[in-house]
């Protein structure tokens, strides 16, 4: 099976911030990456696929980078409403999340 | 609108069988893979199962391999999951979820829980 490693765990951030959340596969995934946004008690949201294309209806402060093992996502000018937790998944092989980052407002 | 809704979760001892069910909607189902994906309490998330858009072909990862059976019923619109000899590490909720691409999941429907406990 192929490992996801997410980093940070948790994160605090002002409105207005620029965030990056870090994930790292334990092979080459070929940028078979999804990033996901699951808000407290509700259903996990596609943000973005193959590593760099954001999903319909996602605003595009959020945006996705990086190639082989390492991948991340950024997302500009925090607001408010994307408190949540984020969880990347790779799909090259049978797919697996990361850990997941919990992301709340300082 | 995409939909999914599950339903069949609730409370069931070690050892015993559950069955959930997933009505789709706002789609063409049988053009769709379809997926399960778990959620500990408080954890992660873990794939469950996948279904090819006939049927024809399903995938486990080796936690649930021989003890869940995924299944379609393409005139109905519904996705299944068969859970048998549940364990408590089975206890999570389980979302119905659209495959889209090479295995990335773009619809989740609102989730169903299932507790394994005597």
């Amino acid at each position: 099976d192929i490992q996801m490693t997410q980093s940070p765990a948790s994160l605090s951030a002002s409105l207005g911030e620029t965030v990056t959340i870090e994930c790292r596969a334990s092979e080459d995934i070929y940028n078979g990456l999804a990033w996901y946004q699951q808000k407290p008690g509700k259903s996990p949201q596609l943000l973005i696929y193959n590593a760099n294309s954001l999903h319909t209806g996602v605003p595009s402060r959020f945006s996705g980078s990086g190639s082989g093992t390492q991948y991340s996502l950024k997302i500009n000018s925090l607001q408010s409403e994307d408190v949540a937790s984020y969880f990347c998944q790779q799909y090259y092989n049978y797919p697996t999340f990361g850990g997941g980052t919990k992301l709340e407002l300082k | 609108e995409v939909q999914l809704v599950e339903t069949g979760g609730g409370l069931v001892q070690p050892g015993r069988s559950l069955k959930l069910s997933c009505v789709a909607s706002g789609f063409t189902f049988n053009n769709y893979w379809m997926s399960w994906t778990r959620q500990a309490p408080g954890k992660g998330l873990e794939w469950v199962a996948s279904i090819t858009n006939s049927g024809g072909s399903t995938y486990y990862p080796d936690s649930v391999k021989g003890r869940f059976t995924i299944s379609r019923d393409n005139a109905q619109n519904t996705l299944y999951l068969q859970m048998n000899s549940l364990r408590s590490e089975d206890t999570a909720t389980y979302y119905c979820t659209r495959v889209m691409g090479d295995n990335y999941f773009d619809y989740w429907g609102q989730g169903v829980m299932v507790t394994v406990s005597s």
